[in-house]
């Protein structure tokens, strides 16, 4: 079963709108993490936004926050006022606990578009 | 700049072959994952290191093995290589592993592997 779920192959957004791109998992760990990467054409991975299984709040990093609904287990990626350079691919995951360390899974990723 | 150095960058290498993959963890950092990012796997988890230790296993092919120094620095030794072994492949450092999984886990270029 998947564990990690983007359900949009691709998605497409106005410059300077915002946009949502959904992310689901699925745990039985109580203690886990989730985390967006963005990957531009030229292939780097570069950290976007953290949200541990026990923070009480939304995280938020400038234009990224993540709206994290636990009950559903949904991370969902929301950029604020879209820019030409945000077109990339977008990878939620989730770190969870693995005998004695950790192990991360990758969403398929949801490639971002922005028009302008 | 992530501050993780993978060597090298690129690799073209034949069939049976094997190769040995470098990566160097920010200063300080104690933790190393590695991935495999294939066009039909998607991005794959590896095996994380702590501090010289193997700590998780994730979907690492038995040709596939893994160390970390004591200065910290981490290689990926593949090995009877495949044509679907060709890959990018990335390594991330971490700094702590006693905090429930870490904030962030930075990664770097990646080394695009071509197996001919």
């Amino acid at each position: 079963a998947q564990k990690i779920t983007q359900t949009q192959p691709g998605m497409f957004v106005q410059e300077k709108e915002a946009v949502t791109l959904d992310c689901t998992y699925d745990t039985s760990d109580p203690s886990y993490g989730l985390f967006w990467y963005k990957q531009p054409s030229s292939g780097e991975m570069i950290f976007l936004i953290y949200q541990g299984s026990y923070d009480q709040q939304n995280a938020t990093e400038g234009r990224y926050s993540l709206n994290f609904q636990k009950a559903r287990k949904s991370a969902n990626l929301v950029i604020s006022a879209s820019q030409l350079g945000d077109s990339a691919m977008y990878f939620c995951a989730m770190r969870e606990r693995d005998t004695g360390g950790f192990k991360t899974i990758f969403g398929a990723g949801t490639r971002l578009f922005v028009k302008a | 700049d992530s501050g993780v150095t993978q060597t090298p960058k690129h690799l073209i290498t034949a069939t049976g072959q094997r190769v040995t993959l470098r990566c160097s963890p920010r200063s300080g950092d104690l933790s190393v994952y590695w991935y495999q990012q294939s066009l039909d796997q998607g991005l794959q988890f590896l095996i994380h290191y702590y501090n010289g230790e193997e700590r998780a296993k994730g979907n690492i092919l038995e040709r596939f093995s893994a160390q970390q120094f004591p200065d910290l620095h981490s290689e990926l030794n593949l090995s009877s290589l495949e044509l679907g072994d060709s890959a990018l492949y990335f390594c991330a450092s971490s700094g702590s592993i006693d905090r429930g999984g870490d904030t962030e886990a930075f990664f770097g270029q990646g080394t695009r592997l071509t197996v001919v």
